[in-house]
């Protein structure tokens, strides 16, 4: 069963980085995953997709801030030089031929 | 410019049905899949369904916890895609987006439209 685990929370300083994480459930480490932000109060917004080889391809104009990395089952997003609207829940989520599975999200909070 | 627009959400009573339409323009709607999400009040993202393309057939599929209840229809020549919910319950009470997907995933939402269900 296709399976994403997300830290419930992260929190990281203005400017600074932070790694959130996701991980795929056994059998599926070779699954490419997409990355999703919401903002409070607004609907999701896609910010890339990411592969198994770490390689990814970003949504219309997602700054170059978001990056993402893949290591065995666990799937990264990187956000550099944070800043106060970064404030967010992070989805990852995955598929497969008739099914789409998201993770439960990573709210993230810049002090 | 890609733009979904959900309309059709409102107040309803336990057991009844609604229809929500996911309007969309900017680009060629049928050559695109297009996926229903949902997101109960403080509460995570929870996929509910979706319908291929008619180039793959224009079938759908669906969430466990809708199979049967919840219906995807899309109209191509109006550029809109259908989320027929019946037999509605209270935990079905969320916002709903719809989403264009490229490959699995969603890469435009709509706003959503919220449906409260509820005596």
């Amino acid at each position: 069963q296709l399976v994403l685990t997300q830290s419930p929370s992260a929190s990281a300083s203005l400017g600074a980085s932070v790694k959130l994480a996701c991980t795929l459930s056994n059998g599926h480490s070779s699954y490419a995953i997409a990355w999703h932000q919401q903002q409070p109060e607004k609907g999701p917004r896609y910010l890339m997709k990411l592969y198994s080889d770490g390689s990814h391809s970003k949504g219309d104009g997602i700054p170059d801030r978001f990056s993402g990395s893949s290591s065995g089952a666990e799937r990264y997003l990187t956000i550099s030089s944070l800043q106060s609207e970064d404030e967010a829940d992070y989805y990852c989520q995955a598929w497969g031929a008739g099914i789409r599975v998201f993770g439960g999200g990573t709210k993230l909070t810049v002090l | 410019e890609v733009q979904l627009v959900e309309s059709g959400g409102g107040l309803v009573q336990p057991g009844r049905s609604l229809r929500l339409s996911c309007s969309a323009s900017g680009f060629t709607f049928g050559d695109y899949t297009m996926s229903w999400v949902r997101q109960a009040p403080g509460k995570g993202l929870e996929w509910v369904g979706f319908i291929r393309s008619k180039p793959y057939g224009g079938t759908t599929e669906y969430a466990a916890s809708v199979e049967g209840r919840f219906t995807i229809s899309r109209d191509d020549s109006k550029s809109i895609a259908y989320l027929q919910v019946n037999s509605l319950k209270t935990e079905d009470t969320a916002v709903y987006y719809c989403t264009r997907e490229v490959v699995g995933a969603g890469d435009y939402w709509g706003q959503g439209t919220l449906v409260t269900v509820s005596s």
